[in-house]
């Protein structure tokens, strides 16, 4: 079980939208920042987004960050087939034992 | 260019003892938190620990805190994640990965160590 939770799939056709959600609490990411993980098959994850909604250099304006209280958003518009990947949210957690946590994942699967 | 590389895969049996590495290139190794992320087999990504090796200040997950241990050298820019005896459980993909700040985000990673143990 998580301490982020994120859908475990979503989908949709070439050149739409998808968000993928992941919620919280309080102590993570009501406090603090989040960032968003792309990991295509067989890979190492790739940095997305960072502090809730700034892109690494060379990470496409497709993808966006948003946060509000205790859940967070990632954006996709105009998907593409090589958007196909898994994705995870990540924040620190300040409780008694801080320490980092991850969302569950969402498949994205390109119809 | 800032990289991580991290040691080759690893096949062992239960019980035995491991230290896999990830050494850091092209920025200074002591000014950034190392964190190390397991993925079992199938499944998602789990935060184990973090260290800064400037001082070596490390923090652990509670799930990992006792199972492992994070260390670092900084005079070959160098971190470590250790086992005294692995269980078949262990068996997973191991990925390091540098952040600026506890709530940074993961900017470099590793390309991941894969630990393999036999029952």
């Amino acid at each position: 079980q998580s301490v982020l939770t994120q859908p475990p799939s979503v989908s949709a056709a070439p050149g739409q939208k998808v968000t993928i959600s992941c919620s919280g609490s309080i102590s993570n990411i009501g406090t603090n920042y989040v960032s968003w993980y792309q990991q295509l098959p067989g890979t190492a994850p790739k940095l997305l987004i960072y502090d809730d909604n700034k892109r690494p250099s060379g990470i496409p304006d497709r993808f966006s960050g948003s946060k509000s209280g205790t859940s967070a958003t990632l954006g996709i518009t105009g998907l593409q087939t090589g958007d196909e990947a898994d994705y995870y949210c990540g924040t620190w957690d300040s409780r008694l034992n801080p320490g980092g946590v991850f969302g569950g994942g969402t498949r994205v699967t390109v119809l | 260019e800032e990289q991580l590389v991290q040691s080759a895969a690893e096949v062992k049996k239960a019980g035995e003892s491991l230290k896999i590495s990830c050494k850091g290139s092209g920025y200074d190794f002591t000014s950034y938190w190392i964190a190390w992320v397991r993925q079992m087999p199938g499944k998602g990504l789990e935060w184990m620990g973090i260290i800064y090796p400037g001082d070596s200040d490390t923090r652990y997950s509670p799930s990992f805190q006792g199972q492992v241990t994070i260390s670092a050298d900084k005079s070959i820019s160098t971190a470590f994640l250790e086992w005294s005896s692995l269980k078949a459980s262990d068996t997973a993909m191991y990925y390091c990965a540098r952040q600026t700040s506890w709530d940074d985000g993961l900017h470099v990673w590793g390309q991941g160590t894969t630990v393999i143990v036999s029952s």
